[in-house]
């Protein structure tokens, strides 16, 4: 079956402008995450979606948001973009909770200037 | 809070030996452990994952892992390491009703001929 796929997977952003990233799931799962992957930060969860709720969100500020669909894909977008939210966005999908095996998708590798 | 370490930052070793990757985690009820693995260029995969039952849990690509409670460790062995093992190791945590994983800072394993 169809893996996850992001896109665009490339992403050339200036400061202050907004961002919106694409993750469509594997075909039934239900459980979308996001997460934010940079050299000095490392893998820090964004948020994770199920049936179009958020059931969690990371320590991240209010410029960070996301939402899921009814086919559970998903969106995250990133609101005035500042120079250190360059870094790889990874979605990730599992059957309903993180505690499932989850599949991660290539990234989403955005750079902000 | 939960938390996941990983002390080593990179681990050079030779095709053939023995691997060993340390992990260290800090939660309050049993957590659920996973270790996943990152080739260059490619996504996340989840190579084993252990909550409950037989504290040696066996993954993908050779790899198991031993829980041990008194230690607040799940430690990532493969018996004999092969080129393609070369990549960056992650170890995570979760828990029941959190929706989210925490990840470590990753292992880089560089394999030499």
């Amino acid at each position: 079956k169809a893996g996850v796929t992001q896109t665009p997977r490339y992403l050339i952003k200036t400061r202050g402008q907004q961002v919106t990233l694409s993750c469509s799931p594997i075909s039934g799962h239900r459980s979308v995450s996001w997460y934010q992957q940079t050299p000095g930060q490392g893998l820090q969860f964004l948020f994770e979606y199920f049936s179009e709720t958020q059931r969690n969100k990371g320590n991240f500020p209010g410029r960070f948001s996301g939402r899921q669909f009814s086919n559970s894909r998903s969106e995250m977008n990133v609101s005035t973009l500042e120079l250190g939210d360059s870094a790889l966005y990874l979605c990730a999908s599992s059957l309903a909770t993180v505690l499932d095996e989850q599949y991660f998708g290539p990234g989403t590798r955005l750079t902000v200037t | 809070a939960q938390s996941v370490t990983q002390p080593d930052i990179h681990i050079t070793v030779s095709e053939g030996a023995s691997l060993e990757l340390r992990c260290n985690y800090s939660y309050g009820a049993t957590p659920y452990l996973f270790w996943y693995v990152q080739s260059p260029g490619q996504g996340l995969q989840l190579l084993l994952k252990y909550f409950s039952g037989d504290t040696l849990v066996q993954g993908i690509k050779g790899f198991e892992a031993e829980f041990k409670r008194s230690q607040s460790s799940f430690n990532l062995r493969k018996p004999s390491v092969h080129w393609s093992d070369a990549a960056e190791y992650f170890c995570a945590v979760g828990a029941t009703n959190d929706y989210k994983l925490s990840f470590g800072a990753g292992t880089t394993v560089t394999v030499r001929a």
